[in-house]
């Protein structure tokens, strides 16, 4: 039972527009968000997070949103750039409970 | 600080062949987990502990072994090899379990043929 799920495997934007990769979950005791990043051959590493208790949180170019009556976030990037081109993982965890990833999304930004 | 360091970075194994896969960490986190990607599932919990001494099960156990004598190293077993185990392992550390983000090592990629 996939409890987060995404659903596009894979997402091209082309440079300088807005990427948007979303992130759907079931488990409704979830009450803590993350993204991550991974590059080939390397491991990934933490973007952004978001707790339950929130709707919305930014870091420079990236801003995560939280749906909770839709059980969905999302992860916007604007402007794009080609160092954004990798796959990003949605992850969640309730409490001090186990990160639960969603499947990856591989986002190609094109010049 | 080298952060989390695994080894190696490949390895080929014939089936029924055993090998640990390393996984150190420098920052004293008592959070340290092995979880492995396979292409569409995401990753995968093997194994986990949340300090020197204690380990636990995530999702995917089986065919695997971990041990933590010491808060840096937590290396996973895998006892008889088998194809379906062919995958990138990645181990990971926090300093705690939950809402505190993972710092990766930079994978192991396995070949079980």
């Amino acid at each position: 039972d996939q409890q987060v799920k995404q659903n596009s495997p894979s997402l091209s934007v082309q440079e300088g527009r807005i990427s948007i990769l979303n992130c759907d979950y079931t488990n409704s005791m979830f009450d803590y968000f993350l993204w991550y990043k991974k590059y080939p051959a390397e491991g990934p590493t933490f973007l952004i997070s978001i707790s339950s208790i929130k709707d919305k949180n930014e870091d420079g170019r990236f801003t995560v949103f939280l749906n909770k009556s839709a059980k969905h976030l999302s992860l916007h990037i604007v402007p794009s750039q080609p160092g954004d081109s990798a796959v990003y993982f949605c992850a969640a965890t309730q409490g001090a409970q186990k990160l639960v990833f969603g499947q990856g999304t591989r986002l190609t930004i094109n010049p | 600080n080298a952060g989390v360091t695994q080894t190696p970075k490949f390895q080929v194994l014939k089936t029924g062949q055993s090998m640990t896969l390393q996984c150190a960490q420098d920052m004293n986190h008592e959070y340290m987990s092995w979880y492995r990607q396979d292409p569409g599932m995401g990753l995968r919990l093997i194994h986990y502990s949340v300090g020197a001494g204690i380990t636990d099960q995530g999702e995917v156990p089986n065919g695997y072994n971990v041990s933590r004598s010491t808060t840096e190293d937590f290396p996973l077993r895998l006892l008889s090899a088998a194809p379906s185990q062919t995958s990138v392992y990645f181990c990971a550390s926090s300093y705690s379990r939950g809402q505190t983000p993972l710092h990766f090592g930079n994978g192991t990629r396995l070949t079980v043929t």
